[in-house]
């Protein structure tokens, strides 16, 4: 069974630019997850996606977005890019929305802003 | 809103000591859940607890849930290198927000 993918693995961006990181889900899993994760710091929850609608989000500014697509990939878009959006974004993936089950999570994309 | 403390934030052992994290919220938890990070990976479950009072153990590993359920500990015995990582704790609010404790971050000294 493959595990949670995210793409790409890097990504380079100049302030005031727009980013799209990928997440693909463990196969029959339905919700989504992302977390920014700065430099030396913990996990901040960002979306919560669950089939395919927005469910809940941290406390970010709007400009932080995404969404889910009917095979329950999901996009992270990050709009007019500052420097302290400099981090690692993880996704993670669960079987379910209801409830609080094991999340599984991908890789990262360290996005790097300059 | 909710708030979860972790404590220590560091810890530095020598190997075969014992390893202790807690886990502090500001209100009452459904359930709790653990996970490691090792350095330049990313968050691994390791366990979920429900019940007031529980107490489950993996090999080495023994996590605690308070009876208040509002607090929880991983404790690690006779630490290994491999044990070296981040270990959070993680909770659900009742509004569906994922919160992540601060973390523990463990070294061990070989």
């Amino acid at each position: 069974e493959a595990g949670v993918t995210q793409s790409p693995t890097h990504l380079i961006k100049t302030r005031g630019q727009q980013a799209t990181l990928r997440c693909s889900p463990i196969s029959g899993h339905t919700s989504v997850y992302w977390y920014q994760q700065a430099l030396g710091l913990g996990l901040q929850f960002l979306l919560w996606y669950d089939e395919g609608e927005e469910r809940n989000r941290g406390n970010f500014p709007p400009r932080f977005s995404g969404r889910q697509f009917p095979n329950y990939s999901s996009e992270l878009n990050v709009n007019a890019l500052e420097l302290e959006d400099s981090a690692l974004y993880l996704c993670a993936s669960t079987r379910t929305g209801r409830g609080f089950y094991e999340q599984y999570f991908g890789p990262g994309t360290r996005l790097t802003v300059t | 809103g909710q708030q979860v403390m972790q404590i220590p934030q560091y810890q530095h052992v020598q190997e075969g000591e014992d390893f202790t994290t807690y886990c502090n919220s500001s209100t009452t938890l459904s359930n709790i859940q653990w996970y490691k990070q090792r350095p330049g990976g990313h968050p691994v479950f390791l366990i979920q607890l429900v019940k007031s009072g529980e107490v489950k153990k993996q090999k080495r590993l023994t996590f605690q849930f308070g009876e208040a359920k509002k607090n929880s500990s991983l404790h690690i015995t006779a630490t290994q290198t491999t044990d070296v990582g981040t270990y959070f704790c993680v909770m659900k609010t009742s509004y569906d927000k994922v919160i992540f404790g601060p973390g523990t971050s463990l070294s061990v000294i070989p």
